[in-house]
């Protein structure tokens, strides 16, 4: 695609249900992040993808947290029994590879409030 | 763990005023990006610097990478309301790919 497209851009969940949130990179990015960002606050790293290489998955804050990244393409981010302060924006951002050599392109977020 | 802290956390300036936003880390990176983010958007790339010491300005925004490539700087002059929003350095620490953001600068610029 022409941008990062990510989705659902808003969702509202119960307490305890699970959530998945989709992205899809632009076509032929090999690295592919996840971040997380609270109300006024910065971005917070979760996981990035690069190629076949095994995922850095050092900021996933808690194992009700995962995500996968299937065909070096499209990611999905899966929150299991949320809590109140999982809710916030989920940014997912692509580039050519992995690296800050490279420009990162964001998608417009998915918005999570968990009620 | 922050590898990326700026200061200040919060600026709100007058119309016409200069400021300096600081982006300090204790880990080594091979370049920094500074971004802004409007309410509801993704963050945009502003500029990426390389060497250490380089100076870039972007109209009436000048960034600075330190010389021992741990540090940046951002510099308004003669700040506008259209500069209002968070701004953000990002970079991966030299030997990793794990790409960072800053704890944010959030800027308020009133007419």
């Amino acid at each position: 695609g022409a941008g990062v497209s990510q989705s659902p851009s808003n969702k509202v969940t119960e307490k305890g249900k699970d959530v998945e949130l989709r992205c899809d990179p632009i076509s032929g990015h090999t690295a592919l992040y996840w971040y997380r960002q609270s109300l006024g606050q910065g971005l917070e790293f979760l996981i990035y993808f690069q190629g076949n290489s095994a995922p850095d998955k050092s900021g996933l804050p808690s194992d009700r947290f995962s995500a996968e990244r299937t065909g070096g393409s499209v990611s999905t981010l899966t929150i299991q029994r949320t809590q109140q302060e999982d809710s916030a924006v989920y940014l997912c951002a692509s580039s050519r590879a992995a690296g800050s050599g490279n420009t990162i392109y964001f998608g417009e977020g998915s918005w999570l409030t968990v009620v | 763990t922050q590898l990326l802290e700026q200061s200040p956390q919060f600026l709100s300036i007058q119309e016409g005023e200069n400021l300096t936003v600081y982006c300090n880390s204790s880990s080594v990176f091979s370049s920094l990006q500074w971004y802004r983010q409007e309410p509801g958007e993704g963050p945009v790339l502003l500029v990426t610097v390389v060497t250490g010491g380089e100076v870039k300005k972007l109209k009436r925004l000048t960034f600075q990478f330190g010389d021992a490539r741990k540090d940046s700087s951002l510099h308004i002059t003669a700040a506008q309301p259209g500069d209002t929003g968070l701004y953000l350095c990002a970079g991966a620490p030299s030997g990793t790919y794990k790409y960072i953001f800053g704890t944010g600068t959030r800027l308020k610029v009133l007419a």
